[in-house]
């Protein structure tokens, strides 16, 4: 079982609308959760993180986290064509004595104007 | 400076060679990651460095690959022998500590040939 699951996408969304990118962890220990950027050919660019259940929201993202059910997700409202990128979710653990930051393999998001 | 700084930006190599590849954090972080992207991949754990702590090399494909931090702050990692299977972008990140955000660098780009 991959530790860190996302759809691989594209997900395909008009120009105002909300898209939502979806993640999945095995990890029940996990702690920390992350979603990053990636424009084609640069670095991956922090976006938000969200550490307790619930949603936290900045700007037009919001993070949902549902330890319970192993998942977070985030929402981009009034989606615009500069939001195409990779969305990678990304979490974290310190079980045991090994800390790993782990990544899903990313979404291909595209907004069409 | 105020992000992470990787060099050089690219890098291209006979297979064979040995080359190093740097990182410099961001002042004050404490953790630092080192990952690598194949073309068309997703991140690819290589090796974590905590503070003073031994470093968890769990990521490390082959006994090719090492990595130092000296002092606690600048890191590099060194591929000997290259193959052309290494070549992808190798990112640094750094935080300022375990479980919390991680900020990557712009990445180099290895090209073994």
């Amino acid at each position: 079982q991959k530790e860190v699951e996302q759809n691989s996408g594209p997900l395909s969304v008009p120009e105002g609308a909300i898209a939502s990118l979806n993640c999945t962890y095995s990890d029940r220990g996990s702690q920390s959760f992350f979603w990053y950027r990636q424009y084609s050919g640069k670095s991956p660019e922090l976006i938000m993180s969200i550490y307790s259940n619930g949603d936290k929201e900045d700007g037009r993202f919001t993070a949902q986290l549902n330890k319970a059910s192993q998942y977070v997700s985030l929402l981009i409202r009034d989606s615009q064509p500069s939001d195409s990128a990779t969305y990678l979710c990304a979490v974290a653990n310190s079980g045991g004595s090994n800390y790993k930051l782990t990544f899903g393999k990313g979404t291909l998001l595209t907004v069409n104007p | 400076g105020a992000g992470v700084s990787q060099s050089p930006s690219n890098k291209v190599t006979e297979k064979g060679k040995d080359v190093e590849l740097r990182c410099d954090p961001i002042s004050g972080h404490t953790a630092l990651y080192w990952y690598r992207q194949s073309l068309g991949q997703g991140l690819e754990f290589l090796i974590y460095f905590q503070g003073n702590s031994a470093p968890d090399k769990s990521g490390l494909p082959s006994d090719r690959f090492s990595a130092e931090r000296t002092g606690g702050s600048v890191s590099t990692l060194t591929i000997q022998r290259t193959q052309q299977e290494d070549s992808a972008v190798y990112f640094c990140a750094s935080s300022f500590v375990m479980n919390t955000e991680a900020f990557f660098g712009q990445g180099t780009r290895l090209t073994v040939v």
